[in-house]
């Protein structure tokens, strides 16, 4: 079993819809990042989060410690949305070495 | 620049080939990593290491792979008698500090491996 494990796998949405991306892991953590990918582009970081819930424009990510499960949100989804979306975690006793998930790969239509 | 670059972009490679794919990361940032992104098995931790030290090799297959840190700022992946599995996006991370907690990690847009 992943450290990391991100559902759905793929995704595919229509403009305007609400997505939700959920990434669960099995590890102490100190702090986990979503990122974003666009084919052929480089990763992105959404959001680093340790605690409680942040928003950025449309996106919103909120993590449960207790749970060890964070999701991200988009709202009013668009097609330059289409991406993969990566959770990834830093373990508490590392050195700021991330384990990523398998992804999420989006699609939203117009 | 004001954010991590790589290079090549894209590499092709003869099976049992040495490569070696080069990272300049944001300059002041002490710690440098190397992650390996597969089609279907997700990314891994290669290396990294933090200011001239390679700190940790825990990443597979050890043997092969090596970084260098010629320079404060730039890291050279490299990557012995190459196997096709060694196909794949290698992804450099580079971060201010070098306390490996809670901080953000900035990426490179990555090199494209194939070996063939």
């Amino acid at each position: 079993k992943n450290e990391v494990e991100q559902s759905p796998q793929n995704l595919t949405a229509q403009e305007g819809e609400f997505i939700t991306i959920n990434c669960s892991y099995s590890v102490g953590i100190s702090a986990l990042h979503w990122l974003q990918q666009h084919p052929g582009g480089g990763i992105v970081s959404l959001f680093m989060l340790s605690s409680g819930k942040k928003k950025h424009g449309r996106l919103i990510a909120t993590i449960n410690i207790q749970e060890k499960h964070s999701s991200l949100h988009i709202t009013a989804s668009h097609p330059r949305d289409s991406a993969v979306y990566i959770c990834a975690v830093r373990s508490g006793t590392s050195y700021g070495k991330l384990t990523f998930g398998q992804g999420t790969i989006l699609t939203v239509h117009p | 620049g004001a954010g991590v670059s790589q290079s090549p972009r894209y590499k092709v490679a003869k099976r049992g080939r040495d490569v070696a794919l080069r990272c300049d990361s944001i300059s002041g940032h002490v710690t440098l990593y190397w992650y390996r992104q597969t089609l279907g098995q997700g990314s891994e931790v290669l290396t990294y290491s933090q200011s001239d030290a390679q700190r940790d090799k825990s990443g597979r297959p050890s043997g092969r792979f090596s970084a260098e840190r010629p320079e404060r700022s730039v890291s050279t992946l490299k990557i012995q008698r190459t196997e096709q599995g060694d196909s794949a996006v290698y992804l450099c991370a580079s971060s201010i500090g070098d306390r490996g907690r809670g901080e953000t990690q900035y990426f490179g847009p990555g090199t494209r491996l194939l070996v063939l």
